[in-house]
């Protein structure tokens, strides 16, 4: 256990629609970050919160947007679903010591767009 | 742009044996980190090994270790006495030394045969 958690842990819907996934980073963990894995892929980076202010931004579509919040919980919101959106949504927070940094991944929300 | 290439789709090895997975990557900086994550069939991801540019020395974490030849920019991993726990995908990422942006592999699937 990373002591990441995301909900929920499945989530089944349709074209069209919105849908919030949901992420505690560790006590203490400042960062946050969102990758998306579609089936049999490697991780694409979406985006990256510190503190509350997003620091970094990968290939997030314009759909889907995110944020943090000041209790460091983070939310990604997934708009005008497609199928292609089908994936596995991870968040990891992480933590830096002495210039190196560790993420630790949570368990994954499974999204399904029919 | 930095790319991040697994060459190898699928690798098998037997119990007790060695195996190598390869990674290359391209990048124009000198100041970047590689890891190598393990995401076994419960789908988390797992942090096995990291390496700084800046190191010479070849990171090695139990019966991890890596093969980093910055010149080549190459960065392999070497799993000795595999285990049937050992069984897994594992994704080499890439990040730079001035942003949060991770880039990963499509990941090469380890098979360990008892």
């Amino acid at each position: 256990d990373s002591g990441v958690t995301q909900t929920p842990k499945h989530l089944i819907t349709a074209t069209g629609q919105r849908v919030t996934l949901r992420c505690s980073p560790r006590s203490g963990d400042l960062s946050v970050y969102w990758y998306q894995q579609s089936l049999d892929q490697g991780l694409q980076f979406l985006i990256q919160y510190y503190n509350g202010e997003e620091r970094a931004k990968g290939n997030i579509l314009e759909r889907f947007s995110a944020q943090q919040f000041p209790d460091l919980h983070s939310e990604l919101n997934l708009s005008s679903l497609e199928l292609g959106d089908s994936a596995l949504y991870f968040c990891a927070s992480s933590v830096e010591v002495r210039g190196q940094e560790t993420q630790y991944f949570g368990p994954g929300t499974r999204l399904l767009v029919l | 742009a930095q790319t991040v290439t697994q060459s190898q789709p699928e690798m098998s090895v037997q119990e007790a044996e060695t195996v190598t997975l390869s990674c290359t990557y391209d990048t124009s900086e000198s100041d970047y980190y590689l890891f190598w994550y393990k995401q076994p069939p419960s789908r988390q991801m797992i942090l096995v090994i990291r390496q700084e540019a800046y190191k010479q020395q070849n990171a090695t974490e139990n019966r991890f270790s890596v093969n980093f030849q910055k010149a080549a920019k190459s960065f392999s991993l070497k799993i000795s006495d595999s285990q049937l726990g050992d069984a897994a995908m594992y994704f080499c990422a890439y990040r730079s030394g001035g942003t949060y942006k991770y880039i990963f592999g499509t990941g090469t699937r380890l098979k360990v045969l008892a």
